[in-house]
């Protein structure tokens, strides 16, 4: 079935660091993929999205890379703040026609040192 | 706009009891989906629906029911609760009128113990 493999679990930084979060898909039909922050005991939120007729989206710190080839993307935090400790979720449009359906991945619990 | 919004936010029940998940949203979304959310295994949806009385099955559908009687309010029903249900459900919504049916919005969810 649809799967959306995450690595890694957890990923811990110093404050100023880069940080990269990579995600598999197994349907060659997605063509969405989304990733969310979620801080703790909060909900989701999505903070960047890219589509698969577009390899690499940036918005100021943040920017997330796809190949479609190889069925992976990978999100890419650049000079970490404290304030980006959260667990982070990609996800992958699943099944086939036009149901807004996500299939998550098991998400990254990212901590940055100060 | 108060966006997704969901009651009760937290919830403890016994063994066998039933209760009922409300999440009501006010963006005219025409999508909504029901997640449960557990340590180590990321959001994993459990029934969604694409319009007004319209549902159908996710991942992991097992247990519950849902129905969608009005295009805001989307229900989440426990009939039998079982320890395995123990959980934080997350209700979500997507699709506004000419807008993308993929970026789903959630509410703050509902933390359940079934003891």
């Amino acid at each position: 079935g649809e799967n959306v493999e995450q690595h890694p679990s957890t990923l811990s930084v110093q404050e100023g660091d880069s940080a990269v979060i990579k995600c598999t898909y197994s349907d060659s039909a997605s063509n969405y993929f989304p990733w969310y922050k979620q801080e703790l005991g909060k909900r989701p939120q999505l903070i960047i999205d890219i589509r698969s007729n577009v390899g690499e989206k940036k918005d100021q710190r943040i920017a997330v890379t796809l190949n479609k080839t190889a069925k992976h993307f990978s999100l890419h935090i650049t000079e970490t703040q404290p304030e980006d400790s959260a667990v982070y979720f990609c996800a992958a449009k699943g099944g086939s026609g036009n149901t807004g359906k996500l299939i998550f991945g098991q998400g990254t619990t990212l901590q940055v040192k100060p | 706009n108060a966006g997704v919004t969901q009651t009760p936010k937290f919830r403890v029940l016994k063994t066998g009891q039933s209760m009922t998940l409300l999440c009501a949203q006010d963006m005219n979304h025409e999508y909504m989906y029901w997640y449960r959310q557990d340590p180590g295994m990321g959001l994993r949806l459990i029934h969604y629906s694409v319009g007004e009385g319209t549902t159908a099955k996710g991942e992991v559908p097992d247990g519950y029911n849902v129905s969608r009687l009005k295009k805001q309010n989307f229900l989440l029903g426990l009939e039998s609760a079982a320890p395995s249900q123990t959980s934080v459900y997350f209700c979500a919504s997507s699709y506004p009128p000419g807008g993308s049916p993929y970026e789903q919005y959630f509410g703050p969810g509902t933390r359940l113990t079934v003891t």
